[in-house]
């Protein structure tokens, strides 16, 4: 596609539910990145795909966080059990040869 | 201490100021980025710079290695301009390490 897409724009979901957060990045990237955003702070690192594997994963904070990227293209946050400390806006952002990036507009998510 | 460390943190400005944000980092760098980022909005890479200067319409980055810190100046400043501005560097480590962003409000 012509920018990074991100699914849902907003999701509201209530403590102790399971979520799936959507990258779809631009159309031959082969890096891809999940940023997590808490309010008034910048982005924070959470894992970051070349092609289908994880190349490095020492962001996500805990085992309840996971991410997939199966076919080297778009790739699916999954948050288990969620907690009210996880409300955030998550984004993703896409790559060619890490020399320049191309941000989503970002997946707000509200646990309540 | 954070490895990206932006000042100010919050600015404002009258519109057709001429505006400067700092961005210092404590690591090596291959790279680093300014981003702009409006409320609700995604973010859009604004400069990626390795050396020297860049210039875009009313905005200018330069980076001076030796000292590791870069500015963001915005010339004619506009009330469009609000966002909140943010500095990442690349450190070769994978992913972009960023600082807390400066929020900026240029009144009219």
């Amino acid at each position: 596609g012509a920018g990074v897409s991100q699914t849902p724009s907003n999701k509201v979901t209530e403590k102790g539910k399971y979520v799936e957060l959507r990258c779809d990045p631009i159309s031959g990237h082969t890096a891809l990145y999940w940023y997590r955003q808490s309010l008034g702070q910048g982005p924070e690192f959470l894992i970051y795909f070349q092609g289908t594997g994880a190349a490095d994963d020492s962001g996500l904070p805990n085992d309840r966080f996971f991410a997939v990227r199966p076919e080297g293209s778009v790739s699916t946050l999954k948050i288990q059990r969620t907690e009210r400390g996880d409300s955030a806006v998550y984004l993703c952002a896409s790559s060619l040869r890490g020399d320049g990036y191309t941000f989503g507009s970002g997946t707000r998510l509200t646990v309540v | 201490k954070n490895e990206v460390e932006q000042s100010p943190q919050n600015l404002t400005a009258q519109e057709g100021e001429f505006i400067t944000i700092n961005c210092s980092y404590s690591v090596g760098i291959s790279a680093l980025h300014w981003l702009q980022q409006h409320p609700g909005g995604g973010i859009v890479s604004l400069f990626m710079l390795s050396s020297g200067k860049k210039k875009h319409g009313r905005l200018i980055a330069t980076i001076n290695i030796q000292e590791k810190h870069s500015s963001l100046h915005i010339t004619a400043s506009h009330p469009r301009d609000s966002a909140v501005y943010i500095c990442a560097v690349d450190t070769g480590r994978r992913a972009l390490t960023f600082g807390s962003g400066t929020r900026l409000q240029v009144q009219p």
